[in-house]
């Protein structure tokens, strides 16, 4: 059964840090790993892909890498601006999307 | 142009009444799934339909009826609500399975009193 572990689970900084935030999983047997921003009563939005293949994935100040072997993903999140405030959700696909606890992100300005 | 969308957005209701939520997507998408999250803010999967054939139950009370009329629509239709039915529901689409990004509607908060 895949588990999918978030850290930390909340997470306060000052504005133009750099931050990186951790996602881990049981089971590597996976296609894909997709990251999600969710904001407070709201759905979620599609951050980043990384396909099984790949080692990570870029999107203007947000890079995600993927190693399968040792259960790991991470978000990188370059400069960060008030703006990045919400949760951050990390989700492995094997069969079905699996989610993480998520990480409470607050940056302050 | 809303990818995928949900009606309604809110619902309150009393126990032992029966609802629907409905679920469009305009993605040409042949997945969808529901998806809950709970007041810790946990998601978890409930159903997945590809082409209007269900593919995932995740031991969901049967009071729980997906319907998928066609594959750009997935309903949700729920008898006998209860208390612990409170919750978010999140409908979701993806092009295939397996490979694809899932994108998400707005949700559907829940409340049951």
């Amino acid at each position: 059964k895949q588990e999918v572990t978030q850290i930390p689970a909340a997470l306060s900084v000052p504005e133009g840090e750099n931050l990186v935030l951790n996602c881990s999983f049981t089971d590597s047997a996976i296609y894909n790993l997709q990251w999600f921003r969710q904001d407070p009563g709201k759905g979620l939005t599609s951050l980043l892909l990384i396909q099984s293949s790949q080692r990570e994935q870029t999107s203007g100040r947000l890079n995600a890498s993927l190693d399968k072997s040792s259960g790991r993903s991470t978000l990188y999140i370059a400069a960060s601006q008030p703006g990045d405030s919400a949760t951050y959700l990390c989700a492995a696909y094997g069969n079905k999307l699996v989610f993480g606890a998520g990480t409470i992100l607050r940056v302050k300005s | 142009d809303t990818a995928v969308s949900q009606t309604p957005k809110y619902l309150v209701t009393q126990m032992g009444n029966d609802k629907s939520i409905k679920c469009e997507q305009n993605l040409g998408h042949d997945t969808m799934y529901w998806y809950k999250q709970d007041s810790k803010k946990f998601l978890k999967i409930m159903f997945s339909y590809n082409n209007k054939e269900l593919i995932i139950n995740e031991t969901v009370p049967n009071r729980f009826s997906p319907k998928s009329p066609d594959k750009a629509h997935l309903n949700l239709h729920i008898n006998s609500l209860e208390l612990g039915d409170s919750a978010v529901y999140f409908c979701a689409s993806t092009a295939a399975r397996g490979g694809s990004e899932q994108f998400f509607g707005p949700g559907t908060r829940l409340t049951v009193l």
